[in-house]
């Protein structure tokens, strides 16, 4: 079964330091995907990735920025951690097109103080 | 541009009882996928059902049906004889050829014993 890894359950960082968020996923997916999520706001699209060193702005790519140098690992990067980043963020992949389903990791819970 | 509604914040069902989740969405797209995810408290993201807007049978998957209403662009789903297990937030999706995902807002669905 494909498995999707987050390397963090929780975390905790400082307002201003450099974030990293890292994904891997196991089945070898052309699609990678990252999410917040919200209380009321569902799961927004920040970026995603159809294949190695491509990128896409999602719905809310501000203060985020993505890489993708190898087809397994997507990274989320908080280039300076705000306090209205503290979310849940979740990472998803997919192989093929829409109608495929996305496999999700189990979330990073970040509180970002 | 997509977007997904889901009107029932929380709902609550009696054990063995049915109940029947909302949603309706917009879409520009003309081939475009719709899914139901379940997230229980452990937080990880599975797949409920899924249907193809070409195709007009509504979608089935033992306790889970949906009633897809393409020209009211409404994707209901049902839940027969509800579970304990059946406990999660259920958020609704659609996702378009070329592979954006949008999802609603969820609701928090509570099984009675």
């Amino acid at each position: 079964d494909v498995k999707v890894t987050q390397s963090s359950r929780y975390l905790v960082k400082r307002t201003g330091e450099k974030v990293f968020l890292e994904c891997v996923q196991d089945m070898d997916h052309e699609n990678m995907f990252w999410y917040r999520q919200d209380p009321g706001l569902g799961l927004r699209l920040i970026y995603f990735s159809y294949d190695v060193k491509m990128k896409e702005k999602g719905d809310i790519p501000e203060g985020y920025s993505v890489s993708r140098e190898k087809k397994e690992r997507f990274s989320l990067i908080l280039e300076s951690a705000s306090t209205n980043q503290t979310s849940m963020y979740l990472c998803a992949s997919r192989g093929g097109q829409g109608r495929e389903k996305l496999f999700f990791g189990s979330g990073t819970q970040l509180s970002v103080l | 541009a997509q977007t997904v509604t889901q009107s029932q914040p929380e709902m609550s069902v009696q054990e063995a009882e049915t109940v029947t989740l909302s949603c309706t969405y917009d879409t520009s797209e003309s081939d475009y996928y719709l899914f139901w995810y379940k997230q229980p408290p452990s937080r990880q993201m599975i797949l409920v059902i899924r249907q193809e807007a070409y195709k007009q049978q509504n979608a089935t998957e033992n306790r889970f049906s949906v009633n897809f209403q393409k020209a009211a662009k409404s994707f209901s789903l049902k839940i027969s004889d509800s579970q304990l297990g059946d406990a999660a937030m259920y958020f609704c999706a659609c996702t378009s050829n070329a592979g954006k995902s949008t999802f609603g807002d969820g609701t928090t669905l509570t099984v009675k014993p």
